[in-house]
């Protein structure tokens, strides 16, 4: 059972526009989420994260939005830069500081 | 500054062959540790996790073993690998005070043959 699914596996987004990476969760319990971006052959880096009672964080770049009501996250990146490149994993933590996963989307920016 | 080391960094083992990779956490005291996954075209999948010494919970029933002998160090092992063991291990570590994020290490890839 995926509790935490992001739909798109991958994305292509020219270089100065916005990303907007989606992630959709089941467990009512999450009330912390995570974005992560990972290289190849590398270990995540941890983003941006925000918590259930917000429903907006930025940080730079990159923004979270979260839809509790929909059960719905997003990450908006703005502008897209050539580095932005990698497989985005967003992860929601509910109980024991647990994080699940989704299956991660994978960003292109070309030029 | 906190660091996290993992080691080796890549490894080719043959089925049946008994494994070890280690972490380290430098510059943090009694961290909660874990022990992740990625298999091929997958997310990460948790499989052990610690909040300290000798405290091992496991998530997923497998061929794997997770010890912790000392406060920052987080051990995985196996008796016996199967060619389904292969994948990207990735040692995570977070402060456990309330503090959700986790912080991962380079990881280890490991193909079984």
């Amino acid at each position: 059972d995926q509790q935490v699914k992001q739909n798109s596996p991958s994305l292509s987004v020219q270089e100065g526009r916005i990303s907007i990476l989606n992630c959709d969760y089941t467990n009512s319990m999450f009330d912390y989420f995570l974005w992560y971006k990972k290289y190849p052959a590398e270990g995540p880096t941890f983003l941006i994260s925000i918590s259930s009672i917000k429903d907006k964080n930025e940080d730079g770049r990159f923004t979270v939005f979260l839809n509790k009501s929909a059960k719905h996250l997003s990450l908006h990146i703005v502008p897209s830069q050539p580095g932005d490149s990698a497989v985005y994993f967003c992860a929601a933590i509910g109980t024991a500081s647990k994080l699940t996963f989704g299956t991660g989307t994978r960003l292109q920016v070309t030029l | 500054s906190q660091t996290i080391h993992q080691w080796p960094a890549t490894l080719v083992q043959p089925v049946g062959s008994p494994l070890s990779l280690e972490c380290t956490v430098e510059g943090t005291s009694n961290p909660n540790l874990y022990w992740y996954r990625q298999a091929a075209g997958r997310g990460l999948q948790l499989l052990f996790y610690s909040v300290g010494i000798g405290q091992i919970s496991s998530e997923v029933p497998q061929n794997l073993s997770a010890s912790r002998p000392q406060d920052r160090q987080f051990i995985l092992s196996s008796k016996k690998l199967l060619l389904s063991d292969s994948g990207f291990y990735l040692c995570a570590w977070s402060s456990g005070t309330g503090v959700y994020e986790q912080y991962f290490g380079p990881g280890t890839r490991l193909t079984v043959t």
